[in-house]
């Protein structure tokens, strides 16, 4: 596609249940990154992806935060068990490699927990 | 740790005047990259504009320039003839390279600028 997509758009979820966020980044692009933007804030790194292998995962709230891209292509965030504070937009970014100067962001999955 | 500084958490500039955001920022680092990303109420982030450290001028891109200053860890924002299309949430970042093969942006709590006709 012509730019990064993200689905879905908006979620709401119960508190204690289980979320996947996908991202489809720009084709061809080798890094994927996930950011997570808290209410009033910038947004914060969560993981990222060199093809299917993830390289950095030290953003990773907690082990209930999962990411995957098996294919290199597609991504997935899942996070288990969802609570309160984990409510907040969820951004996809992609760049050619991982030392591209600029990174091509998605529009976001806003995520609500009641 | 790479931090980055915005202290102004709104800004209010007449439409056609130039306007200036402030960004700090703090690494110790050598080598890094300064972006600023513009974020519209639609949630996408737009990359604006971009300064390395070893470069020697200032970066422009259109109505956008970046006034970097290294000695005072600052990169300012420059937006010259406001449009009110400009009204948005402005980010700094910098891209660190986290020792992992991955160059993550640090981003700054943003400025929320407010274009008045």
């Amino acid at each position: 596609g012509a730019g990064v997509s993200q689905s879905p758009r908006y979620k709401v979820a119960k508190r204690g249940q289980d979320v996947a966020l996908r991202c489809d980044p720009i084709s061809g692009h080798v890094s994927l990154f996930w950011y997570q933007q808290a209410l009033g804030q910038g947004p914060e790194f969560l993981t990222y992806f060199q093809n299917e292998a993830q390289l950095d995962k030290s953003g990773l709230p907690s082990d209930r935060f999962f990411a995957e891209r098996p294919e290199g292509s597609v991504s997935t965030l899942k996070i288990q068990r969802t609570q309160q504070e984990d409510s907040a937009v969820y951004l996809c970014a992609s760049s050619r490699r991982g030392d591209t100067r600029e990174q091509f962001f998605g529009p976001g999955t806003r995520l609500t927990v009641l | 740790a790479q931090k980055i500084t915005q202290t102004q958490p709104g800004m209010f500039v007449q439409e056609k005047e130039a306007v200036t955001l402030d960004c700090t920022y703090d690494t110790s680092d050598q080598s890094y990259g300064l972006f600023w990303y513009k974020q519209p109420s639609s949630g996408e982030m737009i990359f604006l504009i971009y300064q390395g450290s070893y470069d020697e001028q200032n970066a422009t891109e259109g109505r956008y320039s970046l006034n970097f200053q290294k000695a005072r860890k600052s990169a300012n924002l420059v937006i010259s003839a406001s449009q009110l299309g400009d009204s948005a949430m402005y980010f700094c970042a910098m891209r660190a390279y986290s020792g992992a093969g991955s160059y993550q942006l640090t981003f700054g709590k943003g400025t929320k600028l407010s274009v008045i006709p």
